[in-house]
C-alpha cells in the first residue's frame, strides 16, 4: 500500500544549527512534493514545492531535496531559530491530479 | 487580503446532533478540499470539489456530506456525529490544473469539533 513516512519523534536542535527533516514514501510515484509548516491549532502553510525532475529547491533559509531513486525528500532549515519550531508536513501528488497525500509530520523544536 | 476563512473556529455538538462547518474563500480558486485531522496525525482528505464536480474519497464515511453552492463557499455536514468524529476540520483551496504551483494548497485556520 502507499505510505508516506516522516519521523514521528520530535526533533530538538540548538538555535543556529541546521535542522534536517526526512520524508520517505513507498508504492508511490509522485510528480510533485510539497512541504508545509503547521503550528498548533492552525492550518498548514505552504513552504516549498519540488518537481520530480528537480534535485533541489531553495528559498531563503530553506532547502528541499528530492531523490526519486531513494524515494526520499529532505527538508533543511539553516541557521535555525526558535520561531522555526513547528510541525513540518510533506505532501505528495501525482501528475494530472490535484489531490495531495500528507505525511504525519515531524515536530521540530529549536532551543534557544 | 485574499484568504480562506472557516467558521466557527470551535464547535461543540452532542452525540448524534447534526452539525455544519463552513468555509469561504476570496482566492477565486477552482478546487476546495475538506480534510479531517486528528491529534498527531496526517490531514486526511475527505472530499474535494473541482468547481461543482464533487469527488468523494473511497473511505469517507457516509456520515460526512458536503455542499458547494458557489465558488466562494463550501460546507461540511456531519449528519450524526460520533465521538470518533472529534477532530480538527481543515478547509483548503487550490487553483487546480495539475501543474505544480497551481496546486499549492491554501488552508484555513480549521474548526475544532468537540462531540459530547
Amino acid at each position: 500500500s502507499q505510505k508516506i513516512e516522516q519521523n514521528s519523534e520530535a526533533l530538538n536542535i540548538q538555535e543556529g544549527k541546521t535542522a534536517t527533516l526526512t520524508c520517505n514514501y513507498t508504492n508511490y510515484s509522485p510528480a510533485y512534493l510539497q512541504w508545509y509548516r503547521q503550528d498548533p491549532g492552525r492550518g498548514p502553510v505552504f513552504l516549498l514545492l519540488i518537481r520530480e525532475n528537480e534535485k533541489e529547491k531553495r528559498k531563503e533559509r530553506l532547502k528541499v531535496t528530492f531523490d526519486t531513486t531513494l524515494k526520499q525528500s529532505l527538508f533543511h532549515i539553516t541557521a535555525s531559530q526558535p520561531a522555526d519550531s513547528a510541525t513540518y508536513l510533506c505532501a505528495l501528488t501525482t501528475s494530472g491530479t490535484y489531490k495531495y497525500i500528507f505525511g504525519t509530520g515531524t515536530r521540530l523544536k529549536v532551543l534557544a | 487580503d485574499a484568504m480562506v476563512i472557516q467558521n466557527p473556529r470551535y464547535q461543540v455538538t452532542q452525540f448524534g446532533k447534526p452539525v455544519t462547518l463552513s468555509c469561504s474563500q476570496t482566492l477565486n480558486h477552482n478546487v476546495m478540499y475538506w480534510y479531517q485531522q486528528k491529534s498527531s496525525q496526517a490531514p486526511k482528505l475527505l472530499f474535494h470539489y473541482y468547481d461543482k464536480d464533487f469527488n468523494n474519497e473511497a473511505d469517507t464515511p457516509d456520515n460526512f456530506q458536503s455542499r458547494r453552492p458557489n465558488t466562494s463557499f463550501c460546507f461540511l455536514d456531519i449528519r450524526s456525529p460520533g465521538l470518533g468524529d472529534a477532530a480538527m476540520y481543515l478547509c483548503a483551496t487550490s487553483k487546480g490544473g495539475g501543474t505544480g504551483n497551481q496546486d499549492t494548497q491554501y488552508f484555513g485556520p480549521g474548526t475544532r469539533l468537540t462531540v459530547l
